[in-house]
C-alpha cells in the first residue's frame, strides 16, 4: 500500500509555479521520496528524487521538510504539457538492489491556459 | 541513448489465446520491472527480475502469468489463455541497480485488448 497522501486534483495557471504537496508522515530513515508523472496513455516519467536535502534538476525542484514528513514538488513555470497525474512515492532502499515503486492515486494536475 | 522499448504497442487477442509482451531495458540496466494498469485504475507492481532471476513476483497472478529475463534478449511477460479481465496496459521499467538508489525508467507500455 502507498505510504503517501496527495490531493486528488489541482489546477494551476499556465506560466505560474505549480506546487504539489505530499504527506509521508511514516517515512523511515532509509526511504527516499520519488516523484513521477504520467501523461495520458504514456508510461510514467521519472521527475526527481531525494532523501533529506532539497533537490533541483531541469524539470523540477523537490523540497523536503526537515522532519521528512512531507515534501513539495515545484514545477517553476507550468505549461499545458505539464498536465498529468503526479505520483509521490516513498521507496525503501536496502542498499543491495533496486526495490520497486508502489504507486498510489496521485494528484491530477491540470494546467489552465 | 534509447529508453525502455516495449513491443508491441497494441496487442489484440481472443479469449484463450496467448499474449507475449516484450521489453528491452535501457542500455546498461540489469533490473526489469513489470506493472499493470487496468482501465481507470492505478499502476500495480507485478514482478521484478534481474538477468536470469526472478527476484520478486509477489504481484503476479498465480496462474497463467509468467515472466523471464534471459541472459540475452528482452524480458518477456507471457499470459496464457487470456481472459477479458487481462485487458490492460502493461508497463515495463528498468533500472541500473547497484549500491546507489537508481530511478526506474518506464516504457510506453503495451495495451492488451482481449476480445
Amino acid at each position: 500500500d502507498a505510504k503517501t497522501t496527495q490531493p486528488p486534483s489541482m489546477d494551476c495557471a499556465e506560466g505560474r509555479a505549480a506546487n504539489l504537496p505530499c504527506n509521508h508522515s511514516t517515512i523511515s530513515g532509509n526511504e527516499y521520496v520519488y516523484w513521477y508523472r504520467q501523461i495520458h496513455s504514456q508510461g510514467p516519467q521519472y521527475i526527481i528524487h531525494g532523501l533529506k536535502n532539497n533537490e533541483t534538476n531541469e524539470m523540477a525542484s523537490l523540497i523536503i521538510t526537515e522532519d521528512r514528513k512531507s515534501s513539495t514538488l515545484i514545477l517553476p513555470h507550468a505549461t499545458l504539457r505539464d498536465t498529468a497525474v503526479y505520483y509521490c512515492i516513498v521507496r525503501p532502499y536496502s542498499g543491495g538492489g533496486a526495490d520497486g515503486l508502489t504507486f498510489g492515486k496521485g494528484t491530477h494536475l491540470i494546467i489552465q491556459p | 541513448n534509447a529508453g525502455v522499448m516495449q513491443n508491441p504497442r497494441h496487442l489484440v487477442r481472443r479469449r484463450g489465446q496467448e499474449a507475449r509482451l516484450r521489453c528491452s531495458p535501457m542500455k546498461g540496466h540489469s533490473h526489469v520491472y513489470w506493472y499493470r494498469q487496468l482501465p481507470e485504475e492505478g499502476l500495480k507492481f507485478m514482478v521484478y527480475l534481474q538477468k536470469e532471476n526472478i527476484i520478486d513476483e509477489s504481484g503476479m497472478p498465480k496462474e497463467r502469468f509468467s515472466a523471464e529475463f534471459p541472459k540475452e534478449g528482452p524480458s518477456i511477460l507471457r499470459i496464457q489463455q487470456v481472459v477479458r479481465g487481462d485487458s490492460a496496459a502493461y508497463f515495463c521499467a528498468s533500472s541500473l541497480g547497484g549500491p546507489r538508489p537508481s530511478p526506474l525508467h518506464f516504457g510506453n507500455g503495451t495495451r492488451l485488448t482481449v476480445t
